[in-house]
């Protein structure tokens, strides 16, 4: 079975600064994708940055980007310049899809709080 | 298409009443899921549906759940005799069935048990 851990309860970054959220992944599928979901107190789940097992190169999306180590079957997320918008729980999550299931695996999330 | 729409926001029942929630997923969009969220957890996955087939439930979903799409647009999840236990978030999501794509959510309805 697939799992997501993410070892970062919490993390606190200033403003203007950079943070790295961790997150390692395990599946024996060759082919599978990761992403990164940015869940704010209101509640909703809103999509971030999505890295494929065979993209050669690391996704980037605006101030995130991925930096996807295979071998190490980590997917860590890199937020550039830090906003006090972006204080907020992170989600890891894979897909798992096959011929009789096709769900999202999440991680337990880290709360990142953005301090002036 | 504005994304992913939940309906109630929120919802406070006693214990023991029946509620429904309502989702409508991005009309293009052929894969409909629920997920229940408790407070300092990830979103745990409940059953999904492609057009109005539900294919998968898991066994979080107990007898007390029911989930339909009966026309393969927009979906209901029903829990009977509610307990202070299905207090939560109920989040719906709909893709694409293509493997490298991810869900759109809906805000979610945050259920509470008294």
């Amino acid at each position: 079975a697939q799992k997501i851990t993410q070892t970062q309860p919490g993390m606190f970054v200033q403003e203007k600064e950079a943070v790295t959220l961790d997150c390692t992944y395990d599946t024996s599928d060759p082919s599978y994708g990761l992403f990164w979901y940015k869940q704010p107190s209101s509640g909703e789940m809103i999509f971030l940055i999505y890295q494929g097992s065979y993209d050669q190169q690391n996704a980037t999306e605006g101030r995130y980007s991925l930096n996807f180590q295979k071998a190490r079957k980590s997917a860590n997320l890199v937020i550039s310049a830090s906003q006090l918008g972006d204080s907020a729980m992170y989600f890891c999550a894979m897909r798992e899809k096959s011929y009789n299931t096709d769900k999202l695996i999440f991680g337990t999330g880290t709360r990142l709080q953005v301090f002036p | 298409d504005t994304g992913v729409s939940q309906d109630p926001r929120h919802k406070i029942t006693k214990r023991g009443q029946n509620v429904t929630f309502r989702c409508d997923p991005i009309s293009e969009h052929n894969r409909l899921y629920w997920y229940r969220q408790t407070l300092g957890q990830g979103p745990e996955f409940l059953t999904y549906f492609q057009n109005e087939a539900q294919l998968e439930k898991s066994r979080l979903l107990s007898d007390r759940f029911s989930a339909e799409r009966p026309k393969g647009s927009f979906s209901t999840l029903e829990i009977q005799r509610t307990e202070q236990g299905d207090s939560a978030m109920y989040l719906c999501a709909s893709s694409l069935d293509d493997p490298n794509y991810g869900y759109t959510f809906g805000s979610g309805t945050r259920l509470t048990v008294v």
